[in-house]
């Protein structure tokens, strides 16, 4: 089925340890987002990728690290995780920017310990 | 100043009423305003996109945009038990691929 897939859905992990957060979608979308949705802040940017090997930081990018080199993976890496990147991560794809809609995938929960 | 607002709620309604949410944003220059709907535990998914000033309707859903006044609203007619959920206003800003949302208005229909 077409659709935007993420994985893990649940990962707990230990500070300081490097942990990486898959996204694939299917529909060929050439953008790609991925936001942290936490109490309080609602969902804010992390990075976006317009098309392959093109990325670029939102609005909250420190400790993490993007890469996308199929149109179709973008994948989040947390070099060295956090307590503070304890939240709800969410991978988004769009046709043809944020003038589309996006559509979401189903998250990834993280717990930093 | 947040770049969008929404008043967090909970707006509390009777099953059968309209819901009216709100949402205002900082950038003149925004073109695409979108609602999502969320609920607890789930990913966001789009109700409605609305691009130009005025209204637009999809079913029991009615988008309003007056770009003049900074403010882009959302009206749930006949609201249902199944519409209690998180609406989160996005706003398209001018400048760059950034989609910027607001914190979202938590509504509950009472049956």
């Amino acid at each position: 089925d077409a659709g935007i897939t993420q994985s893990p859905r649940y990962k707990i992990t230990e500070t300081g340890r490097q942990v990486t957060l898959m996204c694939h979608q299917t529909w060929s979308h050439s953008y790609m987002f991925w936001y942290r949705q936490d109490l309080g802040h609602g969902l804010r940017l992390i990075y976006y990728s317009a098309a392959a090997d093109i990325t670029d930081k939102g609005e909250v990018p420190d400790g993490y690290v993007v890469s996308r080199s199929k149109t179709e993976n973008f994948p989040l890496t947390l070099e060295s995780a956090t307590r503070s990147q304890t939240s709800v991560y969410f991978c988004a794809s769009s046709d043809t920017g944020v003038n589309s809609p996006l559509h979401f995938g189903n998250g990834t929960r993280l717990t930093v310990t | 100043q947040k770049e969008v607002e929404q008043n967090s709620g909970p707006l509390s309604v009777p099953e059968g009423a309209i819901a009216s949410l709100n949402c205002t944003y900082s950038d003149r220059g925004s073109q695409s305003f979108f609602w999502y709907r969320q609920y607890s535990g789930k990913s966001p998914e789009l109700i409605m996109s609305i691009y130009s000033n005025g209204d637009k309707e999809d079913g029991r859903f009615t988008a309003q945009l007056n770009k003049a006044s900074q403010y882009v609203s959302l009206l749930i007619r006949d609201s249902q038990p199944s519409d209690s959920a998180t609406y989160l206003c996005a706003v398209s800003l001018a400048a760059g691929n950034k989609l910027t949302f607001g914190g979202g208005t938590r509504v509950l229909v009472k049956p």
